[in-house]
């Protein structure tokens, strides 16, 4: 089983809208979560953090729920420079150099 | 201010071929890693190193040797390139900072095929 599940997508939405993205992951030991987003044929690069109360950025929410072990991000407003794969990542409590990355979701806005 | 650097960007290899993929930071952290990412797969961390003078496996370390030369550079190196190698190798640095300030910084990566 994937330490980390994701729904490849693609998403498709207009400009404006609201979309949403969940990602699971196995182990229960995951102690940091976090967002990132990697453009096409570019490197990953940090979204947000993820923490235990949820956090908002702008545009951007991210939740935890540790009982079901899933994670969402939501993203309002949708502009086209947010088309991009969405990575989500985990980090297990006993060895935070060991990071367990989603194989991505991928989001296409459309004017 | 480079942050992380990587060369070469593309690289063509035969099965047996053996290369050393190179990555440099300035951003002065003490933690570096490599890992491969293939279309489905996610990135999947191949070794990393937490400080100068220690390396560790990761989750694929089979076929792949490193190398913290300082704690500016750690080379990822192929001894006998396969075709299961073909991939896009990422070199990252971060801060041992503990878990909530920890963030990674990527290179822009090397795109490698193996024939």
């Amino acid at each position: 089983r994937k330490e980390v599940e994701q729904d490849p997508g693609p998403f498709n939405v207009p400009e404006g809208a609201t979309v949403a993205f969940n990602c699971t992951y196995s182990n229960s030991a995951s102690q940091s979560f976090f967002w990132y987003r990697q453009d096409c044929r570019k490197e990953p690069k940090l979204l947000m953090s993820v923490y235990s109360s949820g956090n908002e950025d702008g545009r951007f929410t991210a939740q935890l729920n540790r009982a079901s072990q899933y994670i969402s991000l939501l993203i309002r407003d949708s502009k086209l420079s947010d088309s991009a794969t969405y990575l989500c990542v985990v980090l297990h409590k006993d060895n935070f150099n060991k990071f367990y990355f989603g194989s991505g979701t991928k989001l296409n806005v459309k004017p | 201010n480079a942050g992380v650097t990587q060369t070469p960007k593309f690289q063509v290899l035969k099965t047996g071929q053996s290369m050393t993929l190179q990555c440099a930071q300035d951003m002065n952290h003490n933690s570096m890693y490599w890992y491969r990412q293939d279309p489905g797969m996610g990135l999947r961390l191949i070794y990393y190193s937490a400080s100068e003078g220690t390396t560790d496996k990761g989750e694929v370390p089979n076929g792949y040797n490193v190398s913290r030369l300082n704690k500016r550079e750690f080379s990822l190196r192929l001894e006998s390139a396969a075709p299961s190698q073909t991939s896009v190798y990422f070199c990252a640095t971060g801060l041992a900072g503990g878990p909530k300030f920890y963030e990674q910084y990527f290179g822009p990566g090397t795109r490698l095929t193996v024939t």
